[in-house]
């Protein structure tokens, strides 16, 4: 089955600093990329979708500016949490979608950022 | 945005037993998806729904898209451990975007 691969599994950065995630998807091309962010024992919260060449649209409420989402390829997207601070400490999942008729998502194993 | 509502919100059962749980919607969606979760992971896809009514099995699971098109269920049959996780419902209708369900956590006893 489709498989999406997300780097790094878990990252504790201090605070002010940028973390980059990535996420590829292994053997198909991905047109749409997800990125959602979930606090403990919640559901997960769509924070933008970026597509392939194009600029990403984010979620109400998500700042563009710290969340910068690069989708350069048909394999590959990242997400940048810039400036970190200790409340951007979550699960950061990310998930990937190919173009034409609706298909399931699937998931990255997510990313554990911590920030001090 | 789009509302879905899981219940129940957490279960325990004992192992053996069958499980049921369900997702409802406001809106009217053309597919419907179920995910599980383990702690520290990403959600695994369990099955996929795309016609109004249509009963699917997935090994002990199976899921049934409702014929209105607001609401899915899930069902476990004969629990085991490996069970345990959060069940997440997802749905959508066009463009991949996905709405989740607020989650059923389920605890398996041995």
């Amino acid at each position: 089955g489709a498989v999406v691969s997300q780097h790094p599994s878990w990252v504790i950065c201090k605070s002010g600093t940028s973390v980059k995630i990535e996420c590829r998807s292994l053997d198909f091309q991905a047109t749409t990329m997800f990125w959602y962010r979930q606090f403990p024992k919640q559901s997960l919260m769509l924070m933008a979708t970026s597509n392939e060449g194009s600029k990403a649209t984010y979620e109400q409420g998500v700042e563009k500016d710290k969340f910068l989402i690069n989708h350069a390829s048909l394999t590959l997207s990242t997400l940048t949490v810039t400036s970190a601070h200790p409340e951007d400490s979550s699960f950061y999942i990310c998930s990937a979608g190919s173009r034409g008729v609706l298909s399931p998502l699937h998931f990255g194993n997510g990313t554990r950022l911590t920030v001090t | 945005g789009q509302q879905l509502n899981q219940s129940p919100q957490s279960m325990f059962i004992q192992e053996g037993e069958d499980v049921s749980m369900n997702c409802t919607s406001s809106s009217i969606f053309n597919t419907w998806l179920w995910y599980k979760q383990d702690p520290g992971e990403g959600p695994v896809l369990l099955i996929a729904l795309y016609k109004a009514g249509e009963l699917t099995s997935n090994g002990r699971l199976t899921a049934q898209f409702g014929i209105t098109r607001k609401d899915s269920f899930l069902n476990i049959s004969a629990s085991i451990p490996s069970d345990v996780g959060i069940y997440f419902c997802a749905c959508a209708n066009t463009g991949n975007q996905f709405y989740f369900g607020t989650g059923t956590s389920l605890t398996v006893i041995p």
